[in-house]
């Protein structure tokens, strides 16, 4: 079965670092979808950075880059230049090989950026 | 586009109680889902739908009803409310299978 593991419950960070989150998941398909959402105290859920099992590259989005490791399995989320405002929760998830973009989510890490 | 919205945002349940969570969105999204979020969790999935009409149970869909008859809204009905079901209520959607999914802004359900 497909699973996610976030083995860091929390982490901190001084203001300005760069943070590296990990994230391994386990699948036995060729094809799928990893996802980075972050959940800051507010609740909300919101969609980071997103990389495809055949993308050649690492995905980037600003500060956001996705450290994808296949032979691995792993797909560590690096935040660059940490900011307070990244303090959050951050949820490693995979689309779930079945279809339909359902979604597999590891149990999170607490991030806190200290200044 | 006000995207993924769910109401009511809080919500104390008494022990065998029933309710509606609502979900309404307004970007034309054929797939939508419910998950759950227990304290100190990852989101699980509930129910999913990937158009109107139809609806299909995801990892844990015992206690809990959905339907879709039209494209924006996804309702999630909890019948027989049980303590196990605190929790905290997400709605999505995605465009296609595709996508990224787009999250509203929770419910949070006590059960007494």
């Amino acid at each position: 079965a497909q699973k996610i593991t976030q083995t860091q419950p929390g982490m901190f960070v001084q203001e300005k670092e760069a943070v590296t989150l990990d994230c391994t998941y386990d699948t036995s398909d060729q094809s799928y979808g990893l996802f980075w959402y972050k959940q800051p105290s507010s609740g909300e859920m919101i969609f980071l950075i997103y990389q495809g099992s055949y993308d050649e590259q690492n995905a980037t989005e600003g500060r956001y880059s996705l450290n994808f490791q296949k032979a691995r399995k792993s797909a560590n989320l690096v935040i660059s230049a940490s900011q307070l405002g990244d303090s959050a929760m951050y949820f490693c998830a995979m689309r779930d090989p079945g279809g339909y973009n359902k979604l597999i989510f590891g149990a999170g890490t607490r991030l806190a950026v200290h200044p | 586009n006000a995207g993924v919205t769910q109401t009511p945002k809080f919500r104390i349940l008494k022990i065998g109680q029933s309710m509606t969570l609502q979900c309404t969105q307004d970007m034309n999204h054929n797939y939508m889902y419910w998950y759950r979020q227990d304290p100190g969790m990852g989101l699980k999935l509930i129910y999913y739908s990937v158009g109107a009409g139809i609806t299909d149970k995801g990892e844990v869909p015992n206690g809990y009803n959905v339907s879709r008859s039209t494209t924006e809204d996804f309702p999630l009905r909890l019948e027989l409310a049980a303590p196990s079901q605190t929790s905290v209520y997400f709605c999505a959607s995605s465009y296609s299978g595709d996508n990224e999914q787009f999250f509203g802004p929770g419910t949070r359900l006590t059960v007494l």
